[in-house]
C-alpha cells in the first residue's frame, strides 16, 4: 500500500462551522505533513508531525488545529475559518526525514462561505 | 520555497521539443534533490530524484542534473508530449533544520503544444 488517503475530497463550510480533515497512511511513515495550496501556487507548508509529535508549525493561525492520534492518522481541525482559507489542503508523508520520497494524498478542496 | 528558487515560472514548448527547468539552492549540506509533477486537479507525485553523490540521473525521457559547484539542479524533459503538460516543483529538504521541513520551489507551469 503506497497511498495516502484524505477525506473528504470536497468540503463547503460556513465561517461559524467546525469541521475536520482526515489523512491516513499505512506505509509505516513516521513524518506527516499538512500543506495549503492556492491556485497556481506551490504547496505551502503548514504543519509537520515527526514520530507523532508536532515538530513544525509555520505560524499558522489558531483556527487551524492539527492532531496526530497515532502514526497512521493525521487530522486538521477547522474552526471559524475565513473565505481566504479556501484552498486545496494536501496531506503528505515521508518514511522519516524529508530526504526521501514524499507521498501526497489527493487533497481536500475546501470552500469557506 | 525559502531554500530553493525555481525558473522559469512558465514554459511553453512545441511537442517533440525539450524542456529544461532549473532550481538554485543555498544549503550545501543537504544531499537530496527531488522533482515533483502535479497535473491539473491531481496530487503532486515524485517523478525523479538525485542524491549529491551523482551528477546525473535518467529515467526514459526525463533526467535530472546536479551542479554542486554552482548550486543548481535541473530537470530535463526530452521529446515532450502533451501528457507532460503540468506544473513541476523542485525541492531541497534541509538536513540540519529541525523538524523535517519540506518546502518547494515556486513551480514551473509547462504547456506542451501539439
Amino acid at each position: 500500500d503506497t497511498e495516502v488517503t484524505q477525506t473528504p475530497k470536497h468540503l463547503v463550510m460556513g465561517m461559524t462551522n467546525k469541521k475536520s480533515l482526515k489523512c491516513e497512511q499505512h506505509m509505516g511513515h513516521r513524518a506527516m505533513y499538512w500543506y495549503k495550496q492556492k491556485a497556481k501556487k506551490p504547496p505551502e507548508l503548514m504543519f509537520v508531525y515527526s514520530y507523532e509529535k508536532l515538530s513544525i508549525n509555520e505560524s499558522v493561525p489558531s483556527r487551524f488545529s492539527p492532531e496526530c492520534p497515532n502514526s497512521s492518522l493525521l487530522n486538521l481541525h477547522l474552526h471559524a475559518l475565513q473565505p481566504e482559507d479556501s484552498a486545496l489542503y494536501l496531506c503528505a508523508s515521508t518514511l522519516g526525514p524529508p530526504n526521501t520520497e514524499a507521498f501526497f494524498g489527493q487533497g481536500t478542496r475546501l470552500t469557506v462561505v | 520555497g525559502e531554500n530553493v528558487e525555481q525558473h522559469p515560472s512558465t514554459l511553453s514548448v512545441q511537442e517533440g521539443d525539450s524542456a529544461v527547468i532549473k532550481c538554485t539552492y543555498s544549503d550545501s549540506a543537504s544531499n537530496y534533490f527531488p522533482w515533483y509533477k502535479q497535473e491539473l486537479g491531481k496530487r503532486p507525485q515524485l517523478i525523479i530524484d538525485i542524491r549529491s553523490n551523482v551528477g546525473e540521473k535518467k529515467d526514459q525521457r526525463i533526467a535530472v542534473t546536479l551542479n554542486k559547484t554552482a548550486k543548481h539542479f535541473s530537470l530535463h524533459i526530452t521529446e515532450t508530449q502533451p501528457e507532460d503538460s503540468a506544473v513541476y516543483f523542485c525541492a531541497h529538504p534541509p538536513i540540519k533544520a529541525a523538524g523535517n521541513k519540506l518546502t518547494f520551489g515556486g513551480g514551473t507551469r509547462v504547456l506542451v503544444k501539439p
